[in-house]
């Protein structure tokens, strides 16, 4: 019944080895969101879709990058992860309209070692 | 300035009282206003939205001043399980389905 599907749920990786996150969604929702999100913090927005649009915040790293295949599939690429990059990484989607809050998936914890 | 501002807390509150959460935002022309909910380790979940005229879903209570740019979260009857990190969140400068998220205050019932 999951709506907004993020693998892996826990990501260990090395220090500079790259790394894929994935998001899927089954809602047909046409934006899609990455957020970073580091302990007693708000979330970070880093990216957006509204549909094939990618929108890059202006402070997201050159470190970061993302994909997105289909209205479906959402990807984050972090090319070569840092000890400061570990963190929560949750994907979210919406539809455009007022009101309209977002859908979160469960999120993948990155951990840098 | 931060653009959502909200009391880090935490608030340490006996089970069945009463607590209400303060949030404040700077840009005046923003429209949608949510309160999430945020388990320990967990993606946040919608909680409410919050509307001009004020709105109740069973013990929640959200209130909007525009006028002074606030937001209130209210739960009464607090039980255990409302223990979480409640976050205030605005849409963006730019548009309506952008949102700019407070870093939420941590709620603690105790028994």
């Amino acid at each position: 019944d999951a709506m907004v599907i993020q693998n892996p749920r826990y990501q260990v990786t090395q220090f500079g080895k790259p790394v894929t996150l994935s998001c899927s969604q089954t809602l047909n929702h046409n934006v899609m969101y990455w957020y970073q999100q580091k302990s007693s913090q708000a979330p970070k927005l880093l990216f957006h879709y509204y549909d094939k649009d990618f929108n890059n915040e202006a402070d997201t790293p050159d470190n970061f990058q993302s994909r997105r295949p289909n209205t479906s599939f959402c990807f984050l690429d972090i090319r070569s992860p840092g000890l400061g990059d570990a963190a929560m990484y949750l994907c979210a989607t919406t539809s455009t309209g007022p009101h309209y809050g977002y859908t979160f998936g469960s999120g993948t914890r990155l951990t840098v070692v | 300035r931060k653009e959502v501002e909200q009391d880090p807390g935490p608030f340490n509150v006996p089970e069945g009282a009463t607590v209400a959460f303060n949030c404040t935002y700077s840009n005046s022309a923003s429209q949608s206003f949510f309160w999430y909910r945020q388990d320990c380790r967990k993606e946040p979940k919608l909680l409410m939205s919050v509307y001009s005229s004020g709105n109740e879903d069973g013990r929640f209570t959200a209130q909007l001043n525009r006028a002074s740019q606030y937001i209130s979260l209210l739960i009464r009857d607090s039980k255990l399980s409302d223990s979480a990190t409640y976050l205030c969140v605005v849409n963006g400068r730019d548009s309506n389905y952008q949102l700019i998220w407070g870093a939420g205050t941590k709620l603690i019932i105790k028994p």
